[in-house]
């Protein structure tokens, strides 16, 4: 069945750092693949996604780029911020675009100044 | 409405008892999704209706939980004779219509805050 396989956290970056969250997929054709982020006493809500290959989403100053070759969605973002403090979860939708998610298990981000 | 709306936002209940948790789906969208998120875990699927099919109930973990939606609108999970390992947060979701053609784009899920279960 599908699955997301997500970067283990928690993760800990200084003000400013650069940040890649790897997740990779396995999954039966070609699936969209999102990023949702739960920030400290909120509901999730969508950071980002990319429907085919090579695609990229981006929002934020967050980007991911979806690679068919490796199975990928790694999410990255050149200069962090305290407010980027957040839970960031992986996931990946079938091909028929009605589907539910599959989830990674979520990786948790902390940003000290 | 605007967006997702789950009650009770926290419940706390004692082992044994039955709880109801409500969902209010995005005005329009027809297909609408159960979650559980508990600590330290990701989010496990638990049910999604979509339209007049039948629901996608392969997520329930045991037959103690049950959902139901009302009128292709509101939807309630049901949790019969609580255990504590019950205790997480209930996350509902709704996308709209459409999809079914391979490819066609995907359909964004809309988040409620959750309902936190706690089962003494």
């Amino acid at each position: 069945g599908d699955s997301v396989t997500q970067m283990e956290g928690p993760v800990t970056l200084s003000e400013e750092a650069f940040l890649t969250i790897n997740c990779t997929y396995t999954a039966t054709g070609y699936p969209s693949l999102f990023w949702y982020v739960q920030y400290p006493g909120e509901g999730l809500q969508l950071l980002l996604k990319a429907t085919k290959a090579d695609d990229k989403g981006s929002n934020k100053g967050f980007e991911a780029t979806y690679r068919k070759e490796t199975t990928s969605f790694h999410l990255e973002k050149g200069s962090v911020q305290v407010s980027d403090s957040a839970v960031y979860f992986c996931a990946l939708q079938g091909i028929w675009g009605n589907e539910k998610l599959t989830f990674g298990t979520g990786t948790r981000l902390t940003i000290i100044p | 409405g605007a967006g997702v709306s789950q009650s009770p936002s926290n419940k706390v209940t004692e082992k044994g008892k039955d709880v109801e948790l409500r969902c209010d789906p995005i005005s329009g969208h027809t297909a609408l999704y159960w979650y559980r998120q508990s600590l330290g875990q990701g989010l496990e699927f638990l049910i999604y209706f979509q339209g007049n099919s039948a629901p996608d109930k392969s997520g329930l973990p045991s037959d103690r939980f049950s959902a139901e939606r009302t009128g292709g609108s509101v939807s309630t999970l049901t949790i019969q004779r609580t255990q504590q390992e019950d205790s997480a947060v209930y996350l509902c979701a709704s996308s709209p219509s459409g999809g079914g053609v391979p490819f066609s784009g995907a359909n964004v899920l809309t988040f409620g805050a959750g309902s936190r279960l706690t089962v003494l």
